[in-house]
């Protein structure tokens, strides 16, 4: 099965650089993926790692590691309409790349 | 490109009911997912279509959810009888296919569905 755990709260102030992390217990793994959802939204994807490393984008940088089952999403220079719920979605092995989500973090940015 | 859309937005119904949701993905998009989200919690997979055929429905309740993408297209998911716990946003999300770089899920805005 997969257990994926994210902080369930986090809270920042305008401008400054938040890292939110995922750490997963996984069958196997074939990728690891971040969703932004704004309340009572919909998810909105943000990036994906397949190899162990930064990916970078613009604000947001997103970091794998496999052999320690841990990634983080960096977002820098935060801004109010950052408020939002992080979401982390791990791909495990198998034909049929079936997504399991965390349960999110909920990032308050605050003036 | 249009995006996923889902109706109804919003449902009340009172328990043992019955309710469908639809939803119509992204056009060319084979691989259709029906998630389950309860407040405060991430979403959760019910089924997984390829084309018209499911790929994974092991966490969809099988005694009372039922799902059908007949042409491979638009899809619905239909709750029968519903009970108080299935009060839930139900988001339906489509992608190319089924290779990691294809991945990428696009959801539609979600039906929110309570149950009284």
């Amino acid at each position: 099965g997969q257990n994926i755990d994210q902080p369930t709260e986090m809270t920042a102030t305008e401008g400054a650089i938040v890292q939110i992390n995922c750490t997963y217990q996984t069958s196997g793994f074939n990728g690891l993926f971040w969703y932004q959802q704004h309340a009572g939204e919909a998810p909105t994807f943000l990036s994906y790692n397949v190899l162990d490393g930064l990916e970078e984008k613009g604000r947001f940088s997103s970091f794998l590691s496999r052999s320690k089952g841990y990634s983080y999403l960096l977002l820098k220079e935060l801004q109010m309409k950052d408020s939002a719920s992080y979401l982390c979605a791990v791909i495990g092995t198998g034909g049929s790349y079936i997504p399991t989500f965390g349960r999110g973090t909920s990032l308050i940015v605050h003036p | 490109e249009a995006g996923v859309a889902q109706s109804p937005r919003y449902k009340i119904i009172e328990k043992r009911q019955s309710v469908a949701f639809w939803c119509n993905p992204i056009s060319g998009h084979a691989t259709l997912y029906w998630y389950q989200q309860i407040l405060g919690q991430g979403p959760k997979l019910l089924i997984q279509f390829q084309n018209n055929g499911v790929v994974d429905d092991s966490q969809l309740p099988k005694d009372r959810f039922s799902a059908e993408r007949l042409k491979g297209v638009d899809s619905t998911l239909k709750i029968q009888p519903a009970k108080l716990e299935d009060s839930a946003v139900y988001l339906c999300a489509s992608s190319r296919g089924q290779g990691l770089a294809k991945n990428i899920q696009y959801f539609g805005a979600g039906t929110r569905l309570s149950v009284l």
